[in-house]
């Protein structure tokens, strides 16, 4: 398996336009994690994902972000207007609920908003 | 909630020991996992522990965990340049899948 796939790697965008970030999972895992990472905050867990329904999105900051799973092999994080603040590494990771739970993570989308 | 600390930074000459600390607060702790993140990467698992153990050793690297003081460490024996990272304790609770990270602690490893 490739492991977790995202893109871009790289976004750099306007104040008030829409970005999409896209995660696919590695093949077989039921649980899916997008995280944001600052110097800031660290790492922080934005929304969890199991079975493609969501569990727990009370790390999402606000209404300009959401997320859809709509099949296990795919993800999209949306922000809608992105604001300057929004600029940082986001990370997608999955992992199967089983064993030792070890979460693998995708390359990062480092996100600038100008 | 649950939380797990960390100190942000540690500098260590190449050849000598590191020890990385962390503390959780989360008593129901089922596994701790200590993964590296190199620049420009993603999080990588280092190795892991199970809360029913008070050690585990891997080459050079050897975690140690006191439960009852909710203290786990990472020992990297013969710090090497490529150690530089950033290392995040996290854990995961019963009954849960979401792992608890904290903010990481930047491994500097100098000659």
């Amino acid at each position: 398996d490739a492991g977790v796939i995202q893109s871009p790697r790289h976004e750099v965008t306007e104040m008030g336009q829409e970005v999409t970030l896209r995660c696919k999972p590695i093949s077989g895992h039921n649980s899916l994690f997008w995280y944001r990472q600052t110097m800031m905050r660290g790492l922080e867990l934005l929304i969890y994902f199991n079975n493609n329904v969501p569990i727990d999105d009370s790390g999402m900051p606000e209404d300009r972000f959401s997320a859809k799973m709509p099949n296990a092999s795919f993800s999209t994080l949306k922000i809608q207007p992105s604001e300057p603040r929004d600029s940082a590494v986001y990370f997608c990771a999955s992992s199967f609920d089983g064993g030792n739970t070890e979460a693998f993570f995708g390359q990062g989308t480092r996100l600038t908003v100008v | 909630g649950e939380d797990v600390e960390q100190s942000l930074f540690l500098s260590v000459r190449e050849g000598d020991s590191s020890v990385i600390n962390c503390t959780y607060t989360d008593s129901s702790s089922t596994y701790l996992y200590w993964y590296k993140q190199e620049p420009g990467a993603g999080l990588q698992l280092l190795t892991y522990i199970f809360s029913n153990m008070d050690m585990k050793q891997d080459q050079r690297l050897t975690v140690l965990l006191n439960k009852k003081d909710k203290h786990l460490s990472l020992r990297i024996a013969d710090t090497q340049t490529g150690d530089s990272a950033i290392y995040f304790c996290a854990e995961i609770s019963g009954g849960s899948y979401i792992p608890t990270f904290g903010r990481g602690t930047s491994l500097i490893v100098h000659p």
